[in-house]
């Protein structure tokens, strides 16, 4: 059984303030680390996939950053909005199959 | 359509009812997944179609649930006599290559099942 943890489980914060969350994974038969976003009543949506260890990604003020060696990625948001409220999920793929592994998710809320 | 379709959106059931949840995926995507997401929990794999052959089902929770795409296209996913604990979001994802484990999935809206 693969094991994916998110922290913090929820985390609120103050309009521009910048945070933080974190996803550990397996660090063996690494292939994909993925991160999505998932407003309330929408669909989950893709934000970054990385593979290389090192990989960092970036989308307007959200960027993540990958190492496959110690098992981790951290996704950043800079300046948050009460737009990026929703649940931030990582999701990990391991050897050549497109089965992927979910966290917990992250439960951001942004007050304005 | 542009994006992944479910329907229906909110199913309430009847302990012991059977239910069936339709997934429309991308037009020309040959990869489907089914994810039931528990209250609390992050999603988790059901299973899995490259086209029409259900290549993974090693997610389904018993023999009550039972998914299929006939025609490589539209999945129904059925679980008969339903139990409280298959109240849960069940949500579709469709991708469109065949054997890279890092492609994007692209996610349905979800179904959200409450028993009864």
């Amino acid at each position: 059984i693969l094991n994916v943890e998110q922290s913090p489980q929820s985390l609120h914060v103050q309009e521009g303030d910048s945070t933080n969350f974190t996803c550990s994974f397996p660090s063996s038969n690494f292939y994909a680390l993925h991160w999505y976003r998932w407003e309330t009543a929408k669909s989950p949506e893709a934000l970054f996939v990385m593979t290389l260890n090192g990989d960092e990604k970036k989308k307007g003020r959200i960027s993540a950053t990958l190492n496959t060696k110690e098992g981790y990625s951290y996704l950043y948001i800079k300046g948050s909005q009460p737009e990026d409220s929703a649940t931030y999920l990582c999701a990990f793929s391991s050897g050549g199959y497109q089965k992927v592994t979910f966290g917990t998710g992250t439960k951001l809320q942004v007050i304005p | 359509g542009a994006g992944v379709s479910q329907s229906p959106r909110y199913k309430v059931a009847k302990r012991g009812q059977d239910v069936a949840l339709r997934c429309d995926p991308i037009s020309g995507h040959v990869s489907l997944f089914w994810y039931q997401q528990a209250l609390g929990q992050g999603p988790e794999f059901l299973t899995y179609f490259q086209n029409e052959a259900q290549l993974d089902k090693s997610g389904l929770p018993s023999d009550r649930f039972f998914a299929e795409r006939p025609e490589g296209s539209v999945s129904t996913l059925k679980i008969q006599r339903t139990q409280q604990e298959d109240s849960a979001v069940y949500l579709c994802a469709s991708s469109i290559r065949r054997d890279r484990s890092y492609n994007e999935q692209f996610f349905g809206p979800g179904t959200r099942l409450t028993v009864l």
